[in-house]
C-alpha cells in the first residue's frame, strides 16, 4: 500500500527566506506526483504536476523535484511571501493495470510566511 | 468559469438524514474522482468514474454510500443515514485520461 509523508507538518519562515518541503512515497511505481496548495476552508489549487519520466518541473517561483528511485520529491519556494502561506499537499498517483487513478495524499505542510 | 464545481458548498444536517452533493466537471475530462478529508489530514479517495463508469471503489465507501455519473457529466454522491463520523470535506476532482487532476471547491458537511 502506497503512503506518502510529508516533513515537516508545519513550518514558519520569515518573509523573503527560500525553503523546501519534502514529501517521500513508499512505493517506486508511480505515473506522475502532483504538488497542491489549500488555503483554510478551500479546495485544492494544483501547481505543479512532474511525470514519472521527469526530474522536476518549474512554476515562476516554484520548482519540484523527484527523485522516483529514492521515493523523494521537494518543492522549493523562493524568496517567500506572506500570500504564500497555507497548506502544501504532495500526491502520488499509482501506476495500475496500465492506467493511473487515484491519487495518494500525505498530510501536508503547513506554512506560515511571516511578513 | 470553466472549473470544477461543487453543490452545496456548505451542508448541515442532523445524524440519520441523507445528504446528496453534486459534482459538475471540467467539461471535456472524461475521469472523475471523490476524495474525503477530514481536518489536518490530506484527502483520501471514496471514488472513481471513467465517463459514465464507476471503475474504482475505497474500503472507505461503505454501503450507505452511492455515487452516479449518468450520461457521463456530472456525478452525485449521496450518503443515506449520515452519522457524526461523516462530517468532512467532500471534494471532487477531473482530469482527461490520466494526467493531471484539477479540485472543486470542496462541500463541507457537518453532521449534528
Amino acid at each position: 500500500k502506497q503512503e506518502v509523508t510529508q516533513i515537516p507538518a508545519a513550518l514558519s519562515v520569515p518573509e523573503g527566506e527560500n525553503l523546501v518541503l519534502n514529501c517521500s512515497f513508499t512505493d517506486s511505481a508511480i505515473y506522475n506526483l502532483q504538488w497542491f496548495r489549500q488555503d483554510p476552508g478551500k479546495g485544492l489549487t494544483s501547481l505543479l504536476l512532474i511525470q514519472s519520466s521527469q526530474r522536476e518541473q518549474t512554476s515562476g517561483r516554484l520548482n519540484a523535484s523527484l527523485d522516483k528511485s529514492s521515493g523523494r520529491s521537494t518543492l522549493y519556494i523562493a524568496a517567500s511571501q506572506p500570500g504564500d502561506s497555507a497548506t502544501y499537499l504532495c500526491a502520488v498517483n499509482k501506476f495500475s493495470s496500465g492506467s493511473a487513478r487515484q491519487l495518494t495524499f500525505g498530510s501536508g505542510t503547513q506554512l506560515t510566511v511571516l511578513p | 468559469d470553466t472549473g470544477v464545481s461543487q453543490d452545496p458548498r456548505h451542508k448541515i444536517t442532523k445524524r440519520g438524514q441523507n445528504v446528496t452533493f453534486r459534482c459538475d466537471p471540467i467539461s471535456e475530462h472524461n475521469r472523475l474522482y471523490w476524495y474525503r478529508q477530514t481536518l489536518g489530514q490530506g484527502p483520501e479517495f471514496l471514488t472513481y468514474f471513467q465517463n459514465e463508469a464507476q471503475l474504482e471503489k475505497s474500503r472507505l465507501l461503505s454501503d450507505r454510500f452511492s455515487a452516479e455519473r449518468p450520461k457521463g457529466s456530472f456525478s452525485t454522491l449521496e450518503i443515506q443515514r449520515t452519522e457524526q463520523g461523516d462530517s468532512a470535506m467532500y471534494l471532487c476532482a477531473s482530469s482527461l485520461i490520466p494526467y493531471e487532476q484539477y479540485f472543486g471547491p470542496g462541500t463541507r458537511l457537518t453532521v449534528t
